[in-house]
């Protein structure tokens, strides 16, 4: 059974200060490694797909990194309005468009 | 370009009754997916539609069930509701893969449907 687990589940920064998220995960056959964004009262945005050990996706103050077991979401220099919840998700290769999310990582910024 | 729309954004049933939830996806996309957020359970996977075809389908009650029409648009149903289903209910839609279509696979949510069964 494909599975992700996140680490921490909650997570207090100060601004400026730099840190990762860890999401660890099974899967068979891995078709694609996504991270989402979701802030209060509304759906999952969308941030990066990962495809293969060894990649590395970058958008503002955060890169997303893909080994065979897990995979790091790296904050740089947060600030408040980096606070909210980070989901990892993975879609095997037989499943269709079945994406099976992590718990997620709760983040807060304070200024 | 319009977003994943969803509707109703929130409603309020009793036990027993039974809801209807609908989805319109972005333009283009022909794959509908319905997944259920609870505080306990996190983001769980429901079913997911392709022209009109269930391709996928998570662990749920047959209480549980949906379609998806011709022009992509999707309902889900929840029959008999219990305490527990209530959830926020959320939508997405994606282009059907094909070869060297980097990125067709991404899955668009919309902002969900909450759902308050007292």
């Amino acid at each position: 059974e494909d599975q992700v687990t996140q680490s921490p589940e909650a997570l207090r920064l100060q601004e400026g200060e730099s840190s990762s998220l860890n999401c660890s995960y099974t899967v068979s056959g891995l078709r694609g490694l996504f991270w989402y964004r979701q802030d209060p009262g509304k759906g999952p945005e969308f941030l990066f797909t990962l495809y293969s050990a060894g990649e590395e996706k970058e958008k503002e103050r955060l890169k997303a990194t893909l080994t065979k077991k897990e995979s790091f979401l790296h904050i740089t220099a947060p600030k408040p309005e980096d606070s909210a919840t980070y989901l990892c998700a993975v879609q095997a290769f037989q499943g269709a468009q079945k994406l099976v999310f992590g718990q997620g990582t709760r983040l807060t910024i304070n200024p | 370009k319009a977003g994943v729309t969803q509707t109703p954004r929130y409603l309020i049933k009793t036990r027993g009754q039974q809801v209807t939830l609908s989805c319109s996806p972005i333009s283009g996309h022909r794959s509908v997916s319905w997944y259920q957020q609870t505080p306990g359970q996190g983001l769980q996977f429901l079913f997911e539609y392709f022209s009109e075809t269930q391709r996928n389908k998570g662990n749920f009650p047959g209480r549980f069930s949906g379609r998806q029409f011709s022009n992509s648009r999707s309902e889900m149903n929840v029959s008999t509701l219990e305490l527990g289903d209530s959830a926020l209910y959320l939508c997405a839609s994606s282009f059907q893969p094909g070869q060297g279509a980097p990125g067709a696979n991404v899955l668009t949510f919309g902002a969900g449907s909450r759902l308050t069964v007292l």
